[in-house]
């Protein structure tokens, strides 16, 4: 399978743990996107990604999230000291290569459900 | 105003029939345009794109694109049940990032 891939699908964390969602581009993709979809609202930007630099930020809340794409490994995001608004479906999308500012299709990976308790 | 505007639904067609889903935009100088489709408790699947003024078609499909307007349209010819989901306008005004419109749900009925 050669699709985005996210892990874990389901996370259930407390009020105040940390939730780690990883994703890993389809083969040859080098770009990652990653957004959030709350109940019953649409698709957020969070935040765009290159290997080892964050390209754009602008829709990242400005306090317990993070978001890394290292040289090896999955990109990962972070958010610490979860709370009940956090609970939302968090999707990873890929696209090839190109310059920064390039418009290319976006494919999603499934997804993680995110539910704080 | 909302970037990224749809027809609100639930849009509901008689199988074979022709669904006409609307989006405009507001930035005028955004270059990219994309349609998703979203199965409930699913995660996004792209089904078309379209980056010049004019007709673009795939299938059943076809998406229109007028700039000067600030108007993206997806058509879906002989409509079928497994059609029915949520359909996303997507934009990308520069960047990478994509704004979403909040969808229109349809209803294929058979």
């Amino acid at each position: 399978n050669a699709g985005v891939m996210q892990n874990p699908r389901h996370l259930v964390r407390r009020r105040g743990q940390e939730a780690r969602l990883r994703c890993s581009p389809m083969k040859g993709h080098s770009h990652v996107y990653w957004y959030r979809q709350l109940p019953e609202e649409g698709l957020k930007f969070m935040v765009y990604l290159q290997k080892e630099n964050i390209i754009d930020e602008s829709g990242m809340p400005k306090e317990r999230f993070s978001a890394e794409f290292p040289k090896e490994g999955p990109s990962i995001l972070r958010i610490q000291q979860v709370v009940r608004g956090d609970s939302a479906a968090y999707f990873c999308a890929s696209s090839p290569p190109g310059l920064a500012g390039d418009s290319y299709e976006q494919y999603f990976g499934p997804g993680t459900r995110l539910t704080v308790t | 105003q909302k970037e990224v505007e749809q027809n609100s639904g639930p849009l509901s067609v008689p199988e074979g029939a022709i669904a006409s889903l609307n989006c405009t935009y507001s930035d005028r100088g955004s270059q990219s345009f994309f349609w998703y489709r979203q199965y409930s408790g699913k995660s996004p699947e792209l089904i078309m794109s379209i980056y010049s003024n004019g007709d673009k078609e795939d299938g059943r499909f076809t998406a229109q694109l007028n700039k000067a307007s600030q108007y993206v349209s997806l058509l879906i010819r002989d409509s079928q049940p497994s059609d029915s989901a949520t359909y996303l306008c997507a934009v990308n005004p520069q960047g990478g990032k994509l704004i979403f419109g909040q969808g229109t749900e349809l209803s294929v009925k058979p």
